[in-house]
C-alpha cells in the first residue's frame, strides 16, 4: 500500500476555496486515490475518488497530475461545517480491501 | 436504507467485564469491518469479514472477538480489556471498495 503524506493542519475562512495536497510517490499502476472526511466522534465519510486528471462531484474536486505522485482535494467556498479531518488514501479498488489511513489533515474554517 | 448503525453509543466497562458491540446494516453490503480509533489518531483496521467469513485479522489481541452471525450484523465481543483499549470503535461496510462507516461506539475501560 502506497504511503501518503499530507499537511498536518490548515486554516481557512468561510467562503474561501481550500486545496489540500497529498503526496503518494510510490503509487502503483492499479491504485486509486480516495478522500474521506471525518467529524469529531463520527465515522469517516467518503468524499471523492479518482484515478487521473480531474474528478468533480457535488462536494469537491480532485486534481491528479499526469505522474499521479500527488493529488489535490479542492473544497469550493468552505463553511464552518467543513471543519473536519480529511484523509487521503491510495490503494486498489478491491472488494473487501483494507483501508490504511494516514495522519490526515485537520482543516479549521473560521468565520 | 443507507445507514450503518452501531450500539451502544457509549460503553463504560471494567477490566473483568464481558460486553459486546453491535453493528447493523441493511444495504446488502457483504464486506464488514471493525476499526479502532484512538483520540487524535487515524482509524486502524482490526478485522474484515467478507460474505460472513473472517478474511483479515490485523493481529488483534484475543480479548477482542469478532462475530458475523448474518449478512446484516457484525458483533465485537470484549473480554478482559485493558484501559489502553479505550477508544472509538468504528464499524464499516462496503459493496465495492468504498466503505460506509457507522457513528462508532465510544468505549471506556476502567
Amino acid at each position: 500500500l502506497a504511503k501518503t503524506t499530507q499537511p498536518i493542519s490548515m486554516d481557512s475562512y468561510e467562503g474561501q476555496e481550500v486545496n489540500i495536497t497529498c503526496s503518494h510517490n510510490n503509487i502503483a499502476t492499479n491504485d486509486y486515490i480516495t478522500w474521506y472526511q471525518q467529524f469529531p466522534s463520527q465515522g469517516p465519510r467518503f468524499i471523492i475518488q479518482g484515478y487521473k486528471t480531474k474528478v468533480t462531484n457535488e462536494v469537491a474536486s480532485l486534481f491528479i497530475p499526469a505522474d499521479r505522485k500527488s493529488s489535490t482535494l479542492s473544497l469550493p467556498r468552505v463553511s464552518l461545517s467543513d471543519t473536519a479531518v480529511y484523509y487521503c488514501l491510495v490503494g486498489e479498488r478491491e472488494y473487501g480491501n483494507k483501508l490504511v489511513f494516514g495522519a490526515g489533515t485537520i482543516l479549521r474554517v473560521k468565520s | 436504507d443507507t445507514e450503518v448503525t452501531q450500539t451502544p453509543k457509549h460503553l463504560v466497562m471494567g477490566m473483568t467485564n464481558k460486553k459486546s458491540l453491535k453493528c447493523e446494516q441493511h444495504m446488502g453490503h457483504r464486506a464488514m469491518y471493525w476499526y479502532k480509533q484512538k483520540a487524535k489518531k487515524p482509524p486502524e483496521l482490526m478485522f474484515v469479514y467478507s460474505y460472513e467469513k473472517l478474511s483479515i485479522n490485523e493481529s488483534v489481541p484475543s480479548r477482542f472477538s469478532p462475530e458475523c452471525p448474518n449478512s446484516s450484523l457484525l458483533n465485537l465481543h470484549l473480554h478482559a480489556l485493558q484501559p489502553e483499549d479505550s477508544a472509538l470503535y468504528l464499524c464499516a461496510t462496503a459493496l465495492t471498495d468504498t466503505q460506509y462507516f457507522g457513528p462508532g461506539t465510544r468505549l471506556t475501560v476502567l
